[in-house]
Order: C-alpha cells, then sequence, then structure tokens
C-alpha cells in the first residue's frame, strides 16, 4: 500500500530557530514529491522534486530528496511567525494518477 | 496562474439536508478534479477522481450514495453531501488538473467549511 509519512507531527518553535520537516514515503512509480504550506485554507504550493540531491530553494525555505532512501527534507531557517502553518508533503505516483499526502506537520513559531 | 474557485466558502445546515459544493477551473479546462476533505489538524484526505463526462472513482471507504458528485463540463464539478449528519462536518477541498503531469498541473480550490448542526 502506497503511503507518505510526515515527522514530527507537530512542532513548537521560537522566533529565529531553524527546522526541519522530514517526509518518507513507499509509493510505486514515483513521479515527484511536492511541498504545500497550508494555513487556515486551502494548500499552497512550495517545491516540487523529482531528482535526488538537487536543493531547492526560495527565500528561508530548501528542500532536497533522496530516492535511494525514499524521503525529503523541507529545512526553514529563521522562521518567523509567518510561517507557522500545516506543512504537506505529497508525492505523486502509485498505481492511479493522484497525489498521495502525508501526515502533515504542524509547525507553531512563536514569539 | 490558473484559478479554481468554490463556492460557498463556509455553509452551516441541520442535519438531515443536503448541501452542494460546487468547484469551478476559471481560466481552464480541467480534465479531472479532485475532491479531499480534511478533519481538524489532518491531512488532506482524498475523496474521489471526477472525470468531465463519466462516473467519478471514489476512494475505499467513501459512500458514493452519500457523496455526489457531477463533472458536467471541463470548468465545473459539484459535490454533494446527502442527508448531512454532524460527522460529515469538514472542510472539504477540490482541485483540477489541466492535463499533463498531475504535479504539475493541479490547482487547488480555496475550500469549504461544512458545518452540520
Amino acid at each position: 500500500e502506497d503511503k507518505v509519512v510526515q515527522s514530527p507531527l507537530s512542532l513548537v518553535v521560537h522566533e529565529g530557530d531553524t527546522v526541519t520537516l522530514n517526509c518518507s514515503y513507499e509509493v510505486t512509480n514515483f513521479r515527484s514529491l511536492l511541498w504545500y504550506k497550508q494555513e487556515k485554507k486551502a494548500p499552497t504550493f512550495l517545491f516540487m522534486l523529482t531528482s535526488s540531491g538537487i536543493e531547492k530553494k526560495s527565500g528561508r525555505l530548501s528542500s532536497i530528496l533522496d530516492k535511494k532512501e525514499l524521503f525529503s527534507i523541507l529545512n526553514i531557517t529563521a522562521t518567523q511567525t509567518g510561517d507557522s502553518a500545516v506543512y504537506l508533503c505529497a508525492v505523486g505516483g502509485g498505481a492511479t494518477n493522484k497525489l498521495i499526502f502525508g501526515t502533515g506537520t504542524l509547525l507553531a513559531v512563536q514569539p | 496562474g490558473a484559478v479554481v474557485s468554490q463556492h460557498p466558502s463556509r455553509v452551516i445546515c441541520k442535519s438531515g439536508t443536503s448541501v452542494k459544493i460546487e468547484c469551478r477551473s476559471l481560466d481552464f479546462q480541467a480534465t479531472t478534479m479532485f475532491w479531499y476533505r480534511q478533519f481538524p489538524k489532518q491531512s488532506l484526505m482524498l475523496m474521489a477522481t471526477s472525470n468531465e463526462g463519466s462516473k467519478a472513482t471514489y476512494e475505499q471507504g467513501v459512500e458514493k450514495d452519500k457523496f455526489l458528485i457531477n463533472h458536467a463540463s471541463l470548468t465545473l464539478s459539484t459535490l454533494t453531501v446527502t442527508s448531512a449528519h454532524p460527522e460529515d462536518s469538514s472542510f472539504y477541498i477540490c482541485s483540477a488538473n489541466s492535463g499533463g503531469r498531475l504535479e504539475e498541473t493541479q490547482y487547488f480550490g480555496p475550500g469549504t467549511r461544512l458545518l452540520v448542526l
């Protein structure tokens, strides 16, 4: 059965801290891995990763994929209160054309 | 960029009534639309895949007679929660795929919060 697991489930940090969110997967016919940020509405796209070892970066956020060990990490440096959200990992692949979402990580950044 | 709208954004209804949620792709034709449900502090759970002009494909454990999906055109899919009960209260999100590889062309709607009293 295809599955995507994220850790930790929740995390509380202070402003300025650096956080690392984890996503591991077991998905047949893997195509790509995506990270989303979700506040109170629908998820907003952050990154799409298809190749191992190539870091994607956007401001204070960065992400990398390891297709051998079947995981990805999302790093956020110098966290701000506006980074507080649920971060979702999703994998494209499986037996049918759909995204398989992970459990999500709830990040709370305290002032 | 591609825009997907949902209506209503929020709905409160009495137990036993039916609620219809619309998902529209505003500036592209969506060959496939997906309906997700999200309970508080949980991830998105795919309910069904909707293809224009054909019957929806439901995920295991999702009652197709309770969650009616109609994808009558390339820009509109509707989800009707029939005989809603309090346990159906949730955040319902649709996404639309404009064709090509799903990951690159899936766009989410803003979601609909349903509260059943």
